[in-house]
């Protein structure tokens, strides 16, 4: 398996744009999981998916964010519009159920995005 | 809600070193604990996973144990390497969720 797969890996735009992140979780994976990287707060939970329904978005933080998973395979975390202090690095992990045994956790290698 | 804390945040040791890395948590009732590694610019990638059941799990030059009751956990690596170099991250699983440490960032020079 190719593992978590991100896109893009860097994303530049303006203030007030739309950014849609997207990601491709490892195959036969049924838990989903959104980060957000900074130097300043680590890495925060912001959103996850089990069997593709959102089971815990408290993590996200204003209504500019939006996240989906249309089907097992793909899902799509947006921002809009986007401000500068959404920049950092959001990363998509997937698990198999039950992520509390001995399922580890996957990471994808994470979208850089920067908004000026 | 729990907290993950690791100490310290930056370690620099020479080549061939022991060392031990830590990792402590305020709320007990985990279901596990896993240790990643981070190299720059890359996502995380899980190096060990300890069962709230188990005291320790090893891979090759790295032990990873649990202590539950009193909220700590700890990385050995063995003999390391100038490839070790990285940010190494806890984190632990309860109340549906992982609780990330905001890491140790390893430097071992050659």
């Amino acid at each position: 398996d190719a593992g978590v797969i991100q896109s893009p890996r860097h994303e530049v735009t303006e203030m007030g744009q739309e950014v849609t992140l997207r990601c491709k979780p490892i195959s036969g994976h049924d838990y989903l999981f959104w980060y957000r990287q900074t130097m300043m707060r680590g890495l925060e939970l912001l959103i996850y998916f089990n069997n593709n329904v959102p089971i815990d978005d408290s993590g996200m933080p204003e209504d500019r964010f939006s996240a989906k998973m249309p089907n097992a395979s793909f899902s799509t975390l947006k921002i809009q519009p986007s401000e500068p202090r959404d920049s950092a690095v959001y990363f998509c992990a997937s698990s198999l159920t039950p992520p509390a045994t001995n399922e580890k956790l996957f990471f994808g290698s994470g979208t850089q995005l920067s908004v000026l | 809600k729990q907290e993950v804390t690791q100490i310290p945040a930056a370690l620099s040791v020479p080549e061939g070193e022991n060392l031990v890395l830590n990792c402590s948590f305020t709320d007990s009732a985990i279901y596990n604990l896993q240790w990643f590694r981070q190299d720059p610019g890359k996502g995380l990638t899980s190096l060990l996973l300890i069962q709230s059941s188990q005291r320790e799990q090893t891979s090759g030059r790295l032990n990873a144990s649990l202590d539950k009751s009193s909220g700590r956990s700890t990385l050995y690596i063995a003999a390391s390497q100038p490839g070790d170099s990285a940010t190494y991250l806890c984190a632990a699983y309860n109340f549906n969720k992982f609780y990330f440490g905001s890491g140790t960032k390893l430097n071992v020079k050659p």
